[in-house]
């Protein structure tokens, strides 16, 4: 894998589904995995930052799991809400400086 | 805190018009400084970063060009646009390297016409 490639692209669901993602990454040269969300008419914020394989990471219902051996993370929300609806950016770093984004998954939580 | 700034917000500008779009940061010294541009169905396409002042790395060819006069102020320019320069740019920093988290500007929507 060259790029960062994250799927689906979109993604609806029920209020109180809970949902999952993929991010892949290349694995050779990997440095960190970051994962943003990014609100219509905001800027896009970071939720988590990940280095080590097999890291997991939680922040309230979202959580995020890093493989570098195989090169891709999970994002999963639990329990999805209205204001979960974001696109959700996945960012790889090969090197010191360079990270490089995926297209996103925009998610839709439907009330 | 930190805060960042980026403006304008949207911009309209006919093709072969010169670009300035500027970026500055508050509260912090010596960050990274990065411009990205989204294209239309597209991801962040990393244009330029910058270690420091007067230190600028592209990362795509392209008709941009990018300054670091000061520490915190980072400026994307063109002297003449292209319609394919249309996108939405967004500025960020960071701490430290890509290890660390990036916070971005608002964003330019630059329409190229």
């Amino acid at each position: 894998i060259l790029n960062v490639e994250q799927s689906p692209q979109s993604l609806h669901v029920q209020e109180g589904d809970s949902t999952n993602f993929t991010c892949s990454f290349p694995s050779s040269n990997f440095y960190a995995l970051h994962w943003y969300r990014w609100e219509t008419a905001k800027s896009p914020e970071a939720l988590f930052v990940m280095t080590l394989n097999g890291d997991e990471k939680k922040k309230g219902r979202i959580s995020a799991t890093l493989n570098t051996k195989e090169g891709y993370s999970y994002l999963y929300i639990k329990g999805s809400q209205p204001e979960d609806s974001a696109t959700y950016l996945c960012a790889s770093s090969g090197g010191y400086q360079k990270v490089t984004f995926g297209i996103g998954t925009k998610l839709q939580v439907i009330p | 805190s930190q805060t960042i700034h980026q403006w304008p917000a949207t911009l309209v500008q006919p093709v072969g018009s010169p670009l300035s779009l500027e970026c500055t940061v508050e509260g912090t010294s010596n960050p990274n400084l990065y411009w990205y541009r989204q294209a239309a169905g597209r991801g962040l396409q990393l244009l330029f970063y910058s270690v420091g002042i007067g230190q600028i790395s592209s990362e795509v060819p392209q008709n941009l060009s990018a300054s670091r006069p000061q520490d915190r102020q980072f400026i994307l320019s063109s002297k003449k646009l292209l319609l394919s320069d249309s996108g939405f740019y967004l500025c960020a920093w960071s701490v430290w390297g890509g290890d660390t988290e990036a916070f971005f500007g608002q964003g330019t929507r630059l329409t190229v016409v």
